[in-house]
């Protein structure tokens, strides 16, 4: 079974502030997706990382794969009270998602 | 184009009863997916769905069941409910099936047992 760490597991900040949020296993993964979540929605896919290495940038948010392709993290810089969800991670499978148990953010104006 | 549409978006149901949700798909959509969320446990897949084909099933009790239609709707039903039941079922379609597909979730159903 492939098991996803997330830390931390609750992160409150002020508007401003940045942060990493982090996605573990002692898996290897072909790829890594991070989904988020608001409140009373469905979780919404935000990036696929396939590559060892890869970096993707969505505007203030930073994507990166481990170079082993175990783990990976989100930064966020200059959060807004608009990126208050809960964090995803989740391994991609034939037909099925693994998700961690996610990080919830709390971004305060 | 319209997105995943689960309902009902709550429901409140007494130990013993039984209860069956339902997701349509984006069009065009042919797998269909489960999830339960809960605090404790987070999101766990309960089955996969492709093409009225049960093609995967994660780790629950036989009370879980589902079926897709010809126009790729689906259903899951829970049986003898128990509080434990309790949770936001989500529902997800992909246009493909593998590593590089992407999901789309609906708003979810939140289940109450009392």
């Amino acid at each position: 079974t492939q098991l996803l760490e997330q830390s931390p597991q609750f992160l409150s900040i002020q508007e401003g502030e940045n942060l990493t949020v982090y996605c573990n296993s002692s898996s290897v993964f072909s790829s890594l997706q991070w989904y988020r979540q608001e409140p009373g929605e469905g979780p919404v896919l935000l990036v696929t990382v396939v590559t060892g290495g890869e970096v993707k940038k969505l505007k203030r948010l930073t994507f990166q794969f481990g170079d082993a392709r175990k783990d990976s993290s989100l930064h966020i810089t200059a959060a807004q009270p608009g990126d208050t969800g809960l964090y995803l991670c989740a391994a991609p499978g034939y037909s099925t998602l693994t998700f961690g148990k996610g990080t919830m953010l709390l971004v305060s104006p | 184009k319209a997105g995943v549409t689960q309902t009902p978006r709550y429901l409140i149901k007494t130990r013993g009863q039984q209860v069956t949700l339902s997701c349509s798909p984006i069009s065009g959509h042919r797998s269909v997916s489960w999830y339960q969320q809960t605090p404790g446990q987070g999101l766990q897949f309960l089955f996969e769905y492709f093409s009225e084909t049960q093609r995967n099933k994660g780790n629950f009790p036989g009370r879980f069941s589902g079926r897709q239609f010809s126009n790729s709707r689906s259903e899951m039903n829970v049986s003898t409910l128990e509080l434990g039941d309790s949770a936001l079922y989500l529902c997800a379609s992909s246009f493909l099936a593998g590593q590089k597909a992407e999901a789309f979730f609906g708003q979810g159903t939140r289940l109450t047992v009392v």
